[in-house]
């Protein structure tokens, strides 16, 4: 267990419709992270925040948007959601203090879009 | 972030180590080398980090050449369960800096 939470573990939806992914850090962890794995491909990073702040912005498509809230949990919003969106969407997290530092991953959310 | 460069895949019979080869050759002084690995659809899982120095935990060893131009990861024993997908990136230290997969490697485990 990594102690990074994801809700809900599966969802089913429609083409047009939108969705909310949600993401716990672990305790203490300031920064948090999203990424993309559609089926058979590699882990796409889409966006992190740091400590309530977006800190970098990687292939994030302009449907989808993501904040972090005071209380350092994540959502990451997924609007007009097309096919091509099913994937799976995985969170991290790190201290993100100065340093190296380990990101820990949650079990990820598996999108179905049909 | 530096860019690697990992071979597709490698085959390693268990209970022999399992040598992993990445190269980062374009790495800057305030790079470290981090290795991850991925297990069939669940979420990567942190293995080992390194600045300049070998170094070993429970999971792996990581061995950095001296130029720091690339990196071998090695796990000692490999078993089945180690089978997984080994991604080996470089990354800016600091404050929570961003972390790029490339394509890895997909070490198969077998009898």
């Amino acid at each position: 267990d990594s102690g990074v939470t994801q809700t809900p573990k599966h969802l089913i939806t429609a083409t047009g419709q939108r969705v909310t992914l949600r993401c716990s850090p672990r305790s203490g962890d300031l920064s948090v992270y999203w990424y993309q794995q559609s089926l058979d491909q590699g882990l796409q990073f889409l966006i992190q925040y740091y400590n309530g702040e977006e800190r970098a912005k990687g292939n994030i498509l302009e449907r989808f948007s993501a904040q972090q809230f005071p209380d350092l949990h994540s959502e990451l919003n997924l609007s007009s959601l097309e096919l091509g969106d099913s994937a799976l969407y995985f969170c991290a997290s790190s201290v993100g203090t100065e340093g190296a530092t380990e990101a820990f991953f949650g079990q990820g959310t598996r999108l179905t879009v049909v | 972030d530096a860019k690697t460069t990992q071979p597709p895949s490698m085959d390693c019979a268990e209970g022999r180590a399992a040598n992993l080869p990445c190269n980062h050759s374009t790495i800057s002084g305030n790079e470290y080398v981090y290795w991850y690995r991925q297990i069939h659809s669940q979420g990567p899982q942190y293995i080992i980090h390194g600045l300049k120095n070998n170094e070993t935990n429970e999971m792996a060893s990581l061995i950095i050449t001296e130029d720091r131009k690339s990196s071998t990861l090695i796990l000692p024993h490999a078993t089945l369960r180690d089978t997984a997908v080994y991604y080996c990136i470089v990354r800016v230290r600091g404050t929570a800096s961003k972390l790029t997969f490339g394509t890895g490697t997909r070490l198969q485990v077998t009898l």
